[in-house]
Order: structure tokens, then sequence, then C-alpha cells
């Protein structure tokens, strides 16, 4: 249980502008998703909670206004990437779980490189 | 501030025989602690998790050990496999009113098992 799917794997985009990273709980209901962040050579940093049908909240020196996040269902969360620049290449992942107390389950993550 | 330290950057064993992968902390309100495993290119896959209420706990081959008063824990993995050849990262939770979703991981550690 607790499949989480993420697409795209991999993408590349200029700089300047937006990409949009899908994740989907397959075989639970999520109220709650949050998206991770792995550059290289580094451990996962969260950056944000997703919340469904509410604002998503965001850890420190995360721009809100840069990673746009949409939980319209309970099955969905969207990462949008806007105005991307190449510092924001990285390996974004997101996760979910069934329940407070059980453990987060990882999406395969997508390769964002931004040229 | 790293809270969570995996201090060894990789570690090679003979397939058969145990890894043993080590993991320190510094914020004593973490309450609950997981091991994930890590392929390139793909999310974090979750192993085996504690809570600080506990010292041992055992899954299969892979058994966490966590010594509050060191601040440490350790997977063990026996008998070691080639196809356990991975990243492992630990991750720990903060507890009290802390999102579930917010885990801070470790550096990780390069596991290869050779046949």
């Amino acid at each position: 249980g607790a499949v989480v799917s993420q697409h795209p794997s991999w993408v590349i985009c200029k700089s300047g502008t937006s990409v949009k990273i899908e994740c989907r709980s397959l075989d639970f209901q999520a109220t709650t998703m949050f998206w991770y962040r792995q550059f290289p050579k580094q451990s996962l940093m969260l950056m944000a909670t997703s919340n469904e049908g509410s604002k998503a909240t965001y850890e420190q020196g995360v721009e809100k206004d840069k990673f746009l996040i949409n939980h319209a269902s309970l099955t969905l969360s969207t990462l949008t990437v806007t105005s991307a620049h190449p510092e924001d290449s990285s390996f974004y992942i997101c996760s979910g779980n069934t329940g407070v107390g059980s453990p987060l389950h990882f999406g395969n993550g997508t390769r964002l490189t931004v040229t | 501030d790293q809270q969570v330290k995996q201090n060894s950057p990789s570690l090679s064993v003979q397939e058969g025989r145990i890894s043993i992968l080590n993991c320190d902390y510094t914020n004593s309100m973490f309450d609950y602690f997981l091991w994930y495993k890590k392929y390139p290119a793909e999310g974090p896959t979750f192993l085996i998790s504690i809570s600080s209420i506990k010292d041992k706990n055992e899954d299969g081959r892979f058994t966490v050990f966590l010594n509050k008063s060191a601040k440490h824990l350790s997977l063990h993995i026996v008998p070691s496999q080639p196809g356990d050849s991975a990243v492992y990262f630990c991750a720990a939770h903060p507890g009290g009113g802390t999102s579930y979703g917010k885990l801070t991981f470790g550096q990780g550690t390069i596991l290869t098992v050779h046949p």
C-alpha cells in the first residue's frame, strides 16, 4: 500500500520557463502530501506541505511564489516551478502516507534540469 | 546545523556478511526514526522504523537499533545481498505537534555489497 506516482521522471527546460510536476497517490487518499528536494550530494530537504483544498505551507527559505503548489483532489498534488533558473535544477520528490504515525512513502522523483 | 548525521559516506561489504549503517542525531526531541533505501534517479523506499520508546525493531534481514542516551541508531542487514547496494538514508521526526511529514534526513551512506 501507499503507492505514490510522480510524473514526469525527468524534464529539461530553458531558463525562464515554467515546469509542472504531478504527484498522485494511487491506492490511498492523501489530504496532505509533502514535497522534498535533493541537490547533488546533499540530503533530502522538505520544501512544502501540500494541503488538499487549502494553501500549501512552505519551509523557511522556500519561495511560495516560485514554487506553486496545488492540491485540488485527495489523490493529486502538483508543483509548478515558475520562471525556472539553473539554480532550481534539482531532484524533486513528493511523498504521502496513509495516516498519522505511518511512514512517508515517496514517489520516484523528478529530475529537473534548467539550461 | 546538521541534526542528523551519517558520518560514513560509503560502506563496502562482502555478500553474506553483515552490513552496519550508522546514524547520529543531536535533537533530543526526535521521537521516531526511519531508514530509507534509494537507488539513483528513484525516490527513497521505506525500509524500517523505530519509535523512541523502543531500542530494537526487526523486520526480516533488517534490524534497527536505537541508543537514546548516545543519540545513535544503526541499521543491520544480515545477510547482505548484492541487491542491497544502494544509498541508505536515516531520517528522524521530532514528534509533538510537528507535521508528520517533516522528516530530517541524514546525508546518506552508499552501501556496496560485493558478490
